[in-house]
């Protein structure tokens, strides 16, 4: 089946821009996450919606940023007033609950190809 | 804080090499995941570690997990060309969000 799109796939901002960044989740996965990834470096956690609602929004790294999910299924990830630190890719992702052996609960995320965003 | 170590970051290795990347945690947790990147692409999901003593094989990888030393290793046998990649490990606390460690860089030589 389709697994999770993002678009734009690629994003060149002026700096000071505002720029939006979609996600299409798995159809019928509950949980959508995004995280950011700098060059050479790992994910880092920016918010994490259960359906509608922003259940963590612990990693987002500053005010000027903004996610939404309004109706539980696609996301908008909203940058005001682009930095070029903000310079990386945004990778969605997105889950549902599994039982593997014992009973034991996975929540497995599958990730988009990611929005590379450049800010000049 | 939750820290999410790997080592080695970067491991050249030649083909038929076995070794093994380490990944050390700080805080308990019972979820492990461990990813593989390709350059320009995103996150496959390569294995799921949901308990103490869980070991999972692939192919040529093998993954474990020991929860009461907060370490998971992914041991490579064998190695060929198509498994050069970056591999990341990722823990899950409970809260959901996923703690990623720095990766580490697998270069197989011919």
């Amino acid at each position: 089946g389709a697994g999770v799109s993002q678009s734009p796939r690629y994003k060149v901002a002026k700096r000071g821009q505002d720029v939006a960044l979609r996600c299409d989740p798995i159809s019928g996965h509950v949980s959508l996450f995004w995280y950011q990834q700098a060059l050479g470096q790992g994910p880092e956690f920016l918010t994490y919606f259960q359906n509608e609602a922003q259940l963590d929004k612990s990693g987002l790294p500053s005010d000027r940023f903004f996610a939404e999910r309004p109706e539980g299924s696609v996301s908008t990830l909203k940058i005001q007033r682009t930095q070029q630190e903000d310079s990386a890719v945004y990778l969605c992702a997105s889950s549902h609950r599994t039982r593997g052996l014992a009973g034991a609960s996975s929540y497995e995320q599958y990730f988009g190809p990611g929005t590379r965003l450049t800010v000049t | 804080e939750l820290k999410v170590e790997q080592n080695p970051l970067f491991l050249s290795m030649q083909e038929g090499k076995n070794y093994t990347i380490y990944c050390n945690y700080s805080t308990t947790s019972d979820r492990l995941y461990w990813y593989r990147q390709d350059p320009g692409k995103s996150l496959e999901s390569l294995f799921v570690l949901l308990s103490n003593g869980a070991v999972k094989q692939e192919g040529r990888l093998m993954a474990s997990l020991d929860t009461k030393a907060r370490l998971s290793t992914l041991h490579i046998t064998a190695a060929v060309h198509d498994l050069s990649a970056t591999y990341f490990c990722a823990v899950d606390t409970g809260r959901r969000a996923l703690t990623f460690g720095s990766g580490t860089r697998l270069q197989v030589q011919p």
